[in-house]
């Protein structure tokens, strides 16, 4: 089974500050990990994945995301937080095709990420 | 090159009515994916399928809720005899290809209330 936790239902930041939205998974295979973002009423945008190679994952929109492996976990950040960040952030977890079978991404339950001006 | 298109966006039902929700994936994609958004919560995943073939069915509820995804025209989602219980955003993703590294492309989502 595999699983995706977000901890914090709302982060709050202030505009210009860092940002970090936790994540932790548990899989019983190698991890492939996602991060989406979701606007209201809008559909999910994926921003980054890891799925081998460089522990740093750089994404969309300034974004990136530290892969640990001893912790599971896969943090997004961002050095400088903008307005127009706020939005509901996804983690998701699959495992890789050759460790295991389950073939859908498996989602946390979303970060409400508010970037106050 | 389109999105994932989905529709209706809204839509609305009476109770013990049919929900029928359309997929078309982006162009040359052959794998859709149907996930849930149930409100303050997060995506489920319902149902992973190819052209003409239902790959897992794990996430759908075993009564009312079928999808198909024929050799031509868009995937359906479609849910019979509707409950208030059944409102909730269904988003459809599609990939290029199977289970890979790659990342899912989603639809802007229908959105289902049912009366």
């Amino acid at each position: 089974a595999q699983s995706v936790a977000q901890p914090e239902d709302q982060v709050n930041v202030a505009e210009g500050n860092p940002l970090t939205v936790k994540c932790t998974y548990s899989v019983s295979g190698n991890p492939y990990l996602f991060w989406y973002v979701q606007y209201p009423n809008r559909g999910l945008q994926f921003l980054l994945k890891y799925i081998t190679g460089d522990n740093l994952v750089k994404g969309s929109y300034g974004f990136e995301a530290e892969f640990n492996k001893s912790q599971t976990s896969f943090h997004l950040k961002k050095p400088s937080a903008l307005v127009s960040d706020s939005a509901l952030y996804f983690c998701a977890v699959r495992v890789g095709i050759s460790s295991g079978s389950a073939r859908q991404l498996t989602f946390g339950s979303g970060t409400q990420l508010t970037v106050l001006p | 090159n389109a999105g994932v298109m989905q529709n209706p966006r809204h839509l609305v039902r009476r109770r013990g009515q049919e929900a029928r929700l359309r997929c078309s994936p982006m162009k040359g994609h052959s794998h859709v994916y149907w996930y849930r958004q149930l409100p303050e919560e997060g995506l489920k995943f319902m149902v992973y399928l190819q052209k003409e073939n239902i790959i897992d069915e794990s996430g759908m509820p075993k009564e009312r809720f079928s999808a198909e995804f024929p050799k031509e025209g868009p995937s359906i989602l479609r849910i019979q005899q509707v409950v208030r219980g059944d409102s909730a955003a269904y988003f459809c993703a599609s990939t290029l290809g199977g289970p890979s590294t790659g990342e899912l492309f989603f639809g802007e989502g229908s959105r289902l209330t049912v009366l």
